[in-house]
């Protein structure tokens, strides 16, 4: 089945930096790809999402990118502040048909002033 | 933006003991998820409800976990008998009919079983 790896587990950068999480897939025929941020305690919050369709995506500071090749999916967060610091998903849906979506391990992003 | 909510936040129960999760989803939601977060652990998914049915579930969801929508009231996940290893965050995320593969998830309900 699907196995999603993400990396780094953990990310420190200074305010006004970016941040790169990257997460890679091995199911060619993934049809769906997410980001979430979960802050402490809550729950997640859906950042972005494209599909399979799409190579880049920018939204407020956030770009995702989509390497389908190398299938390879990037989050970089542009000009980082405090306020990002969190737990970051990966999550993509599994093989067509289903309703899973397989979860990236998670990156602790710290970003100090 | 759309919010689910889970009710209650902090569950603690005895093994063997029967425990009902409840979720409030998004109100025009059609497609309600649980998953399942085990300490410093990656979400997994447990279980899809959509039209009353159970559309697909894992490996997790195992015969002691049930789930339902009564009537459009909550969603629940229902484990009974719980055992130990039960003990996790569980997360209750639905979606639209439209969006399907956007979902939108709850804080959580962290359930503990002693």
């Amino acid at each position: 089945g699907e196995q999603v790896e993400q990396r780094p587990p953990h990310l420190s950068v200074r305010e006004g930096d970016s941040a790169i999480i990257i997460c890679t897939y091995t199911d060619s025929a993934t049809a769906y790809f997410s980001w979430y941020k979960q802050e402490a305690g809550a729950g997640l919050q859906l950042l972005m999402s494209v599909l399979s369709n799409v190579d880049r995506k920018e939204e407020q500071g956030l770009t995702v990118l989509l390497n389908k090749k190398d299938k390879r999916l990037s989050l970089n967060l542009t000009a980082a502040h405090p306020g990002d610091s969190a737990v970051y998903f990966c999550a993509v849906s599994a093989s067509s048909g289903s309703w899973q979506l397989i979860f990236g391990s998670g990156t602790q992003l710290t970003v100090m002033p | 933006g759309p919010k689910v909510l889970q009710i209650p936040s902090h569950q603690i129960i005895d093994m063997g003991q029967m425990v009902t999760l409840n979720c409030d989803p998004v109100s025009n939601h059609l497609y309600f998820y649980w998953y399942k977060q085990i300490l410093g652990q990656q979400m997994e998914f447990l279980v899809n409800f959509y039209n009353g049915k159970v559309m697909e579930k894992s490996k997790l969801f195992k015969d002691q976990f049930s789930v339902e929508r009564p009537d459009g009231s909550y969603f629940t996940l229902k484990i009974q008998p719980t055992a130990l290893e039960d003990s996790a965050v569980y997360f209750c995320a639905s979606s639209s009919e439209v969006s399907n593969e956007r979902l939108f998830f709850g804080h959580g309900t962290k359930l503990s079983v002693l």
